[in-house]
């Protein structure tokens, strides 16, 4: 089993439409967890953490559920510019010894 | 800043043939980190850099070395190149922030083919 699970997609979704990705994760002890977005042959960039309490960001809000290893992404008013591949990310270990785990991503393409 | 800067931006080798990824970062992180990325496999940590001076194995180290030359630069090395080392390679450093939520910030990325 992976340790980090991604839906890879593509999720093809019209412009304004929301959109809602998975995640789950496989250790327990798993600290802190993340959501990056990566566009087209590009690096991979932040794009929120993700608190226990839930968060969210503009049009963007992520989820945690400890007890099920979970973690959710909803992307609410889709642009056209949210087309990427976002990547569910938790980390392993603490301080100087902190690893990110990554998922292998879903492909979301906004279409007009 | 210029943030985190590789080089090569690509590079076509030979099996067989060495060579070395360069990485650098302006930000006085201390933690630094090579990656390779492949279709349906994800990001996977080739090694790690917790601060200057060490050098740990990631997931997948086999055929690469590295090196910590200062607190800025992180190399890696394919001393002898295989068709199975055909990737893309991220650098990226670490800042830390509170509460253990450590923003990893990457390179622009080397693809590599080994022919």
């Amino acid at each position: 089993r992976k340790e980090v699970e991604q839906d890879p997609g593509p999720f093809n979704v019209p412009e304004g439409a929301t959109v809602a990705f998975n995640c789950t994760y496989s250790n327990s002890a798993s600290q802190s967890f993340f959501w990056y977005r990566q566009d087209c042959r590009k690096e991979p960039k932040l794009l929120m953490s993700v608190y226990s309490s839930g968060n969210e960001d503009g049009r963007f809000t992520a989820q945690l559920n400890r007890a099920s290893q979970y973690i959710s992404l909803l992307i609410r008013d889709s642009k056209l510019s949210d087309s990427a591949t976002y990547l569910c990310v938790v980390t392993q270990g603490g301080g100087a010894t902190n690893k990110l785990i990554f998922g292998t991503g879903t492909l979301l393409a906004v279409q007009p | 800043n210029a943030g985190v800067t590789q080089t090569p931006k690509f590079q076509v080798l030979k099996t067989g043939q060495s060579m070395t990824l360069q990485c650098a970062q302006d930000m006085n992180h201390n933690s630094m980190y090579w990656y390779r990325q492949d279709p349906g496999m994800g990001l996977r940590l080739i090694y790690y850099s917790a601060s200057e001076g060490t050098t740990d194995k990631g997931e997948v180290p086999n055929g690469y070395n590295v090196s910590r030359l200062n607190k800025r630069e992180f190399s890696l090395r394919l001393e002898s190149a295989a068709p199975s080392q055909t990737s893309v390679y991220f650098c990226a450093s670490t800042r830390s922030r509170a509460g253990g939520y450590n923003e990893q910030f990457f390179g622009p990325g080397t693809r590599l083919t080994v022919l």
